[in-house]
């Protein structure tokens, strides 16, 4: 079945360090793409998403971009700030399959210090 | 953000209780989502509903039942409680259920079981 693999951590980081979370996955048909954070004590919230093959998503200095070819949507940051810290989640949507709905890696887990 | 309330927002109870979590939403949005974050395994689908009455299992619906008797409250209801049901569990509303759209979480009940 469909699935999402990402890096576990946790990746610690200096301010101002450039980031990457890998994250591949398996699917069946064009499933579209997400990148979710969450802060300590906090639901997840959406940062980016992509819907289709070579998209780009991007939000508050985060960009991914939806590689068919490698079946890959990493994370990207150029510079972290302490305020950065929290989990992050990828997860791709699935409608057709037995599971429904959207499938998550098993998160990230991102420390800056200052 | 999303008008999502989960109630309780901690709770500790013994082997073998039922436990009801509740979920309201503002939105009006038609589909309720229930989930539960466990380390290791990100975050896996209990049970969804796509209207008032409608509602489907997920991955790990044993053990668990939901109910949505109207449009802004779905419950996940835990018959008898077991020490591995243990867990932090999310409730996510979205407004229309497809490929391309993301969905919105509340906050997260933490659930302890002893």
């Amino acid at each position: 079945g469909n699935s999402v693999t990402q890096m576990e951590g946790p990746v610690t980081l200096s301010e101002e360090a450039f980031l990457t979370i890998n994250c591949t996955y398996t699917a069946t048909g064009y499933p579209s793409l997400f990148w979710y954070v969450q802060y300590p004590g906090e639901g997840l919230q959406l940062l980016l998403k992509a819907t289709k093959a070579d998209d780009k998503g991007s939000n508050k200095g985060f960009e991914a971009t939806y590689r068919k070819e490698t079946t890959s949507f990493h994370l990207e940051k150029g510079s972290v700030q302490v305020s950065d810290s929290a989990v992050y989640f990828c997860a791709l949507s699935d409608y057709g399959g037995s599971q429904g709905n959207l499938i998550f890696g098993k998160g990230t887990k991102l420390s800056v210090k200052p | 953000d999303a008008g999502i309330t989960q109630s309780p927002r901690h709770k500790v109870t013994e082997t073998g209780t039922p436990v009801t979590l509740r979920c309201h939403q503002t939105e009006n949005h038609r589909y309720m989502y229930w989930y539960r974050q466990d380390p290791g395994h990100g975050l896996r689908l209990i049970h969804y509903s796509y209207g008032v009455k409608d509602t489907d299992k997920g991955e790990v619906s044993d053990g668990y039942s939901v109910s949505r008797s109207k449009t802004e409250d779905f419950l996940l209801t835990l018959e008898s409680a077991t020490s591995s049901q243990t867990s932090v569990y999310f409730c996510a509303i979205s407004e229309v259920r497809g490929r391309n759209q993301p969905q919105h979480f509340g906050d997260g009940t933490r659930l302890s079981i002893l």
